[in-house]
Parts: structure tokens; sequence; C-alpha cells
């Protein structure tokens, strides 16, 4: 079964900074999708980026990237140019393109904007 | 405006009373989610449903419920059998298809069972 884990239960980050957010997963696939979700304080579920599998070239949202290492299993979010509307919990998805659309959840990480 | 509606935003009830959480969409989207939130965890899913009429069990589906009679709706029934049905419930919905479609997800229920 696919796991997916955010080992960084809260980071915080300086106004204007940039931080990055760690995510990992475990699967047999090659085919699959991964995605960066946010959830303010209104707990309201966004999508901020999505990556492919099978594109090499990372994603990119203004200011969110993230660096996709596929043999590695990791799918790290950078957030350049921190602003305090950022403040939020961020949580790394994976789906299989095989699948009945379930998405395989982490934990989330509680990232704090300090002014 | 398109989106997902879930009403009401607060529910309060007595243990041993079943409740019905609403979630409507208006994306002609195929598949509708479940999901249940509790504190410092991902979301859990509880049933999901991908055309009218057809719904599977998610990792936590037991005392639980739900139908899909329209494709627009997908309302989440607690019940009595629930152990801890106190959490944050949220529902979502996605195309279906070969493709990395996003789910879009509701403003969520907060539900408290005392």
């Amino acid at each position: 079964a696919q796991t997916v884990t955010q080992s960084q239960p809260e980071m915080s980050v300086q106004e204007a900074e940039t931080v990055t957010l760690s995510c990992t997963y475990d699967t047999s696939e090659s085919d699959y999708y991964l995605f960066w979700y946010k959830q303010p304080p209104s707990r309201q579920m966004i999508l901020v980026i999505r990556q492919e599998a099978y594109k090499q070239q990372n994603a990119t949202e203004n200011r969110f990237s993230v660096n996709f290492q596929k043999a590695a299993k990791s799918f790290s979010l950078k957030i350049s140019d921190s602003q305090l509307g950022d403040a939020a919990m961020y949580f790394c998805a994976y789906r299989s393109a095989n699948s009945n659309y379930q998405l395989i959840w982490g934990a989330g990480t509680k990232l704090i904007i300090k002014p | 405006d398109g989106g997902i509606t879930q009403s009401p935003k607060y529910l309060f009830r007595k243990e041993g009373q079943n409740v019905t959480l609403s979630c409507e969409q208006n994306l002609n989207h195929d598949a509708m989610y479940w999901y249940r939130q509790d504190p410092g965890q991902g979301l859990r899913l509880i049933y999901y449903s991908q055309i009218v009429n057809d719904f599977q069990k998610g990792d936590i589906a037991e005392g639980y419920s739900v139908s899909r009679e329209k494709k627009e709706s997908f309302p989440l029934t607690v019940t009595s059998a629930q152990k801890n049905p106190t959490a944050f419930y949220l529902c979502a919905s996605s195309r279906t298809g070969e493709s990395s479609y996003e789910q879009y997800f509701g403003p969520g229920t907060r539900l408290t069972v005392t």
C-alpha cells in the first residue's frame, strides 16, 4: 500500500524568506500524481500545485515550486518570498494513475510566518 | 460561481442520534468523496462515489452511510454505531479519467457529539 510521510509537524519562516516543506512517499508504481494542498485557518482545502510523475520538469506556480525526485520518492514544496497569507497547514497527497481517484494523504505540516 | 457547498458549518448532536451532513456540487463532477479530519492527522477517506447510484467504502467506513441518487448530491449519515463521531468532515469532488484531476473541497462541517 502507498504511504505519504511529512516529517515536519511544524515549520516557521520569516516573512519574505524561503521555506521548504518535505514530503516522501512509498509506492511500487511508476505512474502517479502528487499534490500539495493548503488548509488555512478557514479550513478550506486549496490545491497549491500538482506534479505528474512522468514529467521530469518540476512544477511551478508563481512563488510555489516543487523539487520532485522520483528515484528518491521525494516531493518537497518550496515557498519563495513567504507572505503572511501563506500561514496554513500544508498537506502532501499521492494518487495512483491506476486508482479509483483516491488520494493518500500525509499528516500535514503547520507553516508559521513570522512578521 | 461553481463550487461545493456543505451544510451546516457546525453541527451538534446527542450521542445515540443519527445525523446527516449535506454536500452539493455544481461543478458537473462525476466523482465525490467524504473525508474525516482529526487534529494532527491527515484526511481519511470514508466513502467515495464515481457515478450516480454507486459508491465504495473508504478506509474508515464503519458507522457511516452514504447515498448518491443525484450527480450533484452526496449526503453522509453518521450513525449511532460510529464510536467517535466528533470530527471535521470534508466533502470533495473531481472529474474522472486518465489525468491528474484535482479534488475540489467544500468548506467542511464540524460535528460535535456529546
